[in-house]
């Protein structure tokens, strides 16, 4: 398979644990954008990699929340201390150059924080 | 004022019907732009980009109106598997993309 692949496609947590949400990219794919999706809503911007250049993180909503991306390849997205309204499906995507190169999306995360 | 803006809906529309949407924009130096698609539950899939001149996939025409900073899809011949939710996308900044919060298509028999 060639696409984007995200881990785990479900994840239920206690409010205050921390959680860890992979996101593997399509190979070659140079950009890696972390999206989160509430019900009913639309994509929020969280974060965005592009090849060895620092990552645009002005989308993460606190603290709480990570990434990071190794090796220009797989990328982490980690939240601390979970609370109820981070409940939401998380979406990576890849592109390859980032820009106007079109969008691949895994499957997403969904997160619930009971 | 929204960085990209489309009508909710839902559109309820019947079969073989023709459907428009918009999709505004307030950046002006917006690059590039595109539709995807995203079914209920599902990840958002690319639709179609959309060309300065516009551009046409089938049934589906999309437009960019730079003077008045929107773009549009039109949907001809509307079938029932067209139901979904449809994002604008707009790209300013060289890597800045920027998700409308969609615009819901329910076609019925």
């Amino acid at each position: 398979g060639a696409g984007v692949s995200q881990s785990p496609s479900n994840k239920v947590t206690e409010k205050g644990k921390d959680v860890e949400l992979r996101c593997d990219p399509i190979s070659g794919h140079t950009a890696l954008y972390w999206y989160r999706q509430s019900l009913g809503q639309g994509l929020e911007f969280l974060i965005y990699f592009q090849g060895n250049s620092a990552p645009d993180k002005s989308g993460l909503p606190s603290d709480r929340f990570s990434a990071e991306r190794t090796g220009g390849s797989v990328s982490t997205l980690t939240i601390q201390r979970t609370q109820q309204e981070d409940s939401a499906v998380y979406l990576c995507a890849s592109s390859l150059r980032g820009g106007d190169s079109p969008l691949h999306f895994g499957n997403g995360t969904r997160l619930t924080v009971t | 004022r929204k960085e990209v803006e489309q009508d909710p809906g839902p559109f309820n529309v019947p079969e073989g019907a023709t459907v428009a949407f918009n999709c505004t924009y307030s950046n002006s130096a917006s690059q590039s732009f595109f539709w995807y698609r995203q079914d209920c539950r599902k990840e958002p899939k690319l639709l179609m980009s959309v060309y300065s001149s516009g551009n046409e996939d089938g049934r589906f025409t999309a437009q960019l109106n730079r003077a008045s900073q929107y773009i549009s899809l039109l949907i001809r011949d509307s079938k029932l598997s067209d139901s979904a939710t449809y994002l604008c996308v707009v790209v300013y900044n060289t890597d800045k993309l920027i998700f409308g919060t969609g615009t819901r298509l329910q076609v019925f028999p």
